[in-house]
């Protein structure tokens, strides 16, 4: 089965402080990438997604995130956080299989940002 | 423009009860999914449906049940409830299958006791 690794399961970072989050997969064929936030309490928010050309994608918020096919990674990235991107944040992979995307999120990055 | 509804928030089951969530989009997206979200393990996806009439199973299908006879309805249905399906269930949709899920529900809480 195709899988997706964050390595970092938990960031505590202070403010301004710059931020990047490991996300590998395992899968050598098609693929499309996404990073979601998910608020404490609330429901997953789309930030960025790859699906082909230029593999530096940029979101909301000031994130952007840089795929590299060699490695097979889609780390996220961000200058400068704010208390206010304290959240979860899960990398996501559509593998393309038998004419059909199978999503497959990974198991999240919890962040905490201290003012 | 009410996006991705799911109903009920909350749930308290008893085990062995059956019970259906329910999701509806009024985006006319093709696409709809349910996930399950449990600490530590991210989301995973418990089926599928690329259509109204056809659906598919995800990574972890067993003990729920699905149909799609609508483009904007997608329940989700325990057959028989059991302590290991005490979760937060999200229902999502994207326009297309390769979009991922755009837009995601609010969430459903359940516990079974």
């Amino acid at each position: 089965a195709q899988s997706v690794s964050q390595h970092n399961h938990h960031v505590i970072l202070s403010e301004a402080a710059s931020l990047e989050l490991g996300c590998n997969y395992s899968y050598g064929g098609t693929v499309n990438l996404f990073w979601y936030v998910q608020y404490p309490g609330q429901h997953l928010q789309l930030l960025l997604k790859y699906f082909s050309g230029d593999p530096l994608v940029k979101g909301i918020k000031g994130f952007e995130a840089e795929f590299i096919k060699s490695k097979f990674s889609f780390n996220l990235r961000k200058p400068s956080v704010q208390w206010s991107d304290t959240a979860e944040y899960f990398c996501a992979v559509n593998f393309l299989s038998g004419g059909s995307y199978i999503p497959t999120f990974g198991r999240g990055t919890s962040l905490i940002v201290h003012p | 423009n009410a996006g991705v509804t799911q109903t009920p928030k909350f749930q308290v089951l008893k085990t062995g009860q059956s019970m259906t969530l329910q999701c509806a989009q009024d985006m006319n997206h093709e696409y709809m999914s349910w996930y399950r979200q449990d600490p530590g393990m991210g989301l995973r996806l418990i089926h599928y449906s690329v259509g109204a009439g056809i659906t598919d199973q995800g990574e972890v299908p067993n003990g729920y049940n699905v149909s799609r006879s609508t483009t904007e309805d997608f329940p989700l249905r325990l057959l028989s409830a059991a302590p290991s399906q005490t979760s937060v269930y999200f229902c999502a949709s994207s326009l297309q299958t390769g979009w991922q899920p755009q837009h995601f529900g609010d969430g459903t809480r359940l516990s079974i006791l």
